[in-house]
């Protein structure tokens, strides 16, 4: 167990819709990427938080969005969802800056689009 | 960011050793050498990581070439929950994971 918690495990929609991910870092970790792993990209890093301020961004389409929360939760919103967004989100989070490589990584959301 | 090589796959006896061995020759003065694994479907798990000095830890140990270029992640016994895919990362700022070894232990 990482202590890295995400919600839902699970989570089926249509095209066109909306959904929100959510993660909750390791108490005391203030960083926190998101990531996307689909079976043709591979592990693609998404967007990095850090004490609430966007701090990098990697391959995060514009349809998909990102906040941390004060408790430094973090949501990922993807909206106007198509078929090739179906895919394992994960989360991970890590002390701060300084050693912003070795994270540690939730148990995922599996989003499957129909 | 350096570009790494890892074979696509590995065999190895549970109890054995498994050495992972991974190349990095474009790695430059600041980048440090991290591993992580992948157990299927599951959210990656960070081992060990290393600049210049060899390094181990209670999951593994890392060599790393004088020159750099080079690095190997060892399991020293093998177990079957090892089984996964290992990712040799070299990056200075975001995580990047490439296609990583799969590691297969059987008994």
């Amino acid at each position: 167990d990482s202590g890295v918690t995400q919600t839902p495990k699970h989570l089926i929609t249509a095209t066109g819709q909306r959904v929100t991910l959510r993660c909750s870092p390791r108490s005391g970790d203030l960083s926190v990427y998101w990531y996307q792993q689909s079976l043709d990209q591979g592990l693609q890093f998404l967007i990095q938080y850090y004490n609430g301020e966007e701090r990098a961004k990697g391959n995060i389409l514009e349809r998909f969005s990102a906040q941390q929360f004060p408790d430094l939760h973090s949501e990922l919103n993807l909206s106007s969802l198509e078929l090739g967004d179906s895919a394992l989100y994960f989360c991970a989070s890590s002390v701060g800056l300084g050693e912003r490589l070795k994270q540690y990584f939730g148990p995922g959301t599996r989003l499957t689009v129909t | 960011d350096a570009k790494t090589t890892q074979p696509t796959s590995m065999d190895c006896a549970e109890g054995r050793a498994a050495n992972l061995p991974c190349n990095h020759s474009t790695i430059s003065g600041n980048e440090y050498v991290y591993w992580y694994r992948q157990i299927h479907s599951q959210g990656p798990q960070y081992i060990i990581h290393g600049l210049k000095n060899n390094e181990t830890n209670e999951m593994a140990s890392l060599i790393i070439t004088e020159d750099r270029k080079s690095s190997t992640l060892i399991l020293p016994h093998a177990t079957l929950r090892d089984t996964a895919v290992y990712y040799c990362i070299v990056r200075v700022s975001t995580l990047t994971f490439g296609k990583g070894t799969m590691l297969l232990v059987s008994p």
